[in-house]
């Protein structure tokens, strides 16, 4: 069985600093993908990042960056430059693809806060 | 743009009813997902199907079913709502691989509440 473990449940940060969510996950597979979501107070939940377990390096979105450790499975997502609009909780998510075994398995989230 | 459409935002039902709650998306996908979302727990997932007429067990399918008759299509069921699962539930989908990018998009959720 795969899970997601997501060890902080809140963290704060100040506006135009770097910010790095934790995530690990356990998982027998050896291909499979790696996301972070973000759900603002919207509720709606929009992909930050994806990483392909195959690919060595890590996955770069604009000031979102992702440090993957497969051998550690590991899986953080750093934020620089935070903004306001940052505010969100964010979820670790995996998921592996075999057809009958697509299951997309989340953690239990962890609220940012962007303070001014 | 891809579009995950729920039929509610917001549903108060009565312990005993029967529930649906519909979920539609229009990209063509082949997996769909009900998730529950609960403070301090996450998203959980009910049921998922990975193709029309499939169906997959998630971790919490006690209380629930679905149906997916067509492609586009994912129902989730309360055979006899109860009061423990008021809760906000969250429809997702996305393609299989090798069919294009494997990331999950979202509908806005429901939010249901059983009195």
């Amino acid at each position: 069985a795969q899970t997601v473990t997501q060890s902080q449940p809140e963290m704060s940060v100040q506006e135009a600093e770097t910010v790095t969510l934790s995530c690990t996950y356990d998982t027998s597979e050896s291909n499979y993908y790696l996301f972070w979501y973000k759900q603002p107070p919207s509720r709606q939940m929009i992909l930050v990042i994806r990483q392909e377990a195959y690919k060595q390096q890590n996955a770069t979105e604009n000031r979102f960056s992702v440090n993957f450790q497969k051998a550690a499975k590991s899986f953080s997502l750093k934020i620089s430059d935070s903004q306001l609009g940052d505010t969100a909780m964010y979820f670790c998510a995996f998921m592996v693809d075999t057809g009958a075994n697509s299951k997309l398995t989340f953690g239990k989230g962890i609220t940012l806060s962007v303070r001014p | 743009d891809v579009k995950v459409t729920q039929s509610s935002r917001y549903l108060v039902k009565r312990t005993g009813e029967k529930v649906f709650l519909e979920c539609v998306q229009d990209m063509d996908h082949e997996n769909m997902f009900w998730y529950r979302q609960d403070p301090g727990l996450g998203l959980r997932l009910i049921y998922f199907s990975y193709d029309v007429k499939m169906k997959e067990k998630g971790d919490i399918p006690e209380g629930y079913s679905v149906s997916r008759e067509k492609k586009e299509r994912f129902s989730l069921i309360l055979e006899s709502a109860s009061t423990n699962q008021t809760s906000m539930y969250l429809c997702a989908s996305s393609f299989k691989r090798g069919r294009g990018n494997t990331e999950a998009f979202f509908g806005q959720g429901t939010r249901l509440t059983v009195v």
